[in-house]
């Protein structure tokens, strides 16, 4: 297993247009989550899936972004009508007990 | 969670010891003490954590005061890969549903 994968590493899209990221997971591992950060901050959290069910999400997460994890393997992070607020790096995060293992994450350019 | 505080940045020379300082008075009895790091264009790397006692493996050390208000992250003997932004994180939910709560960290500069 070659740890925590993102595609796409970067993308750049006009404001508006719809994107959607993508996460594979360690295949192991049960829970996974979404992180979004800024540039000096540290990572935020956004969301939560232990398996397939989205157990929780942050209030970043507006009605704009929605998560999910099918059968409880790959994830996928859809934001729609983006905004340059939104650019920002997008980093997947799975877990199965007290450490997690991070993606290398996907950078988003809103322009 | 309870929060932590870092110094912004730190500077040491390659093959000199590190010590990352992080606080947390508010730490509660059923919290483990986390430190990650954060490689440019990478995402956080898990390095070690704890709970009451010191902690050792092949990356770093974790010392915790006895009355775990802070705690202090050990490179033995950095390298220029060490380079990083260290972050400290409280976390008591085992990995529970809202994950770990980041701070700003520690920017570590190696000097060669």
């Amino acid at each position: 297993d070659t740890g925590v994968s993102q595609d796409p590493r970067h993308k750049i899209t006009k404001r508006g247009q719809n994107v959607t990221f993508r996460c594979d997971p360690i295949s192991e591992h049960n829970r996974l989550y979404w992180y979004r950060q800024t540039l000096g901050q540290g990572p935020e959290f956004l969301t939560y899936f232990q398996n397939e069910a989205q157990l929780e999400k942050s209030r970043l997460l507006s009605d704009r972004f929605s998560a999910e994890r099918p059968k409880g393997s790959f994830s996928t992070l859809e934001i729609q009508r983006t905004e340059q607020g939104d650019s920002a790096m997008y980093l997947c995060a799975s877990s199965s007990d007290v450490s997690y293992t991070f993606g290398s994450g996907t950078r988003l350019t809103v322009v | 969670d309870a929060k932590t505080t870092q110094p912004n940045s730190m500077e040491s020379n390659e093959e000199e010891p590190v010590h990352l300082p992080c606080n947390h008075s508010t730490i509660s009895g059923t919290d483990y003490i986390h430190w990650y790091r954060q490689l440019p264009s990478q995402g956080p790397e898990y390095v070690i954590h704890g709970l009451t006692s010191n902690v050792n493996n092949r990356m770093a050390s974790l010392a915790i005061a006895e009355d775990r208000k802070s705690s202090t992250l050990i490179l033995h003997r950095a390298t220029l890969r060490d380079a990083a932004v260290y972050y400290c994180i409280l976390d008591n939910s085992g990995g529970g549903a809202d994950g770990l709560t980041f701070g700003k960290g520690t920017h570590l500069i190696i000097q060669p």
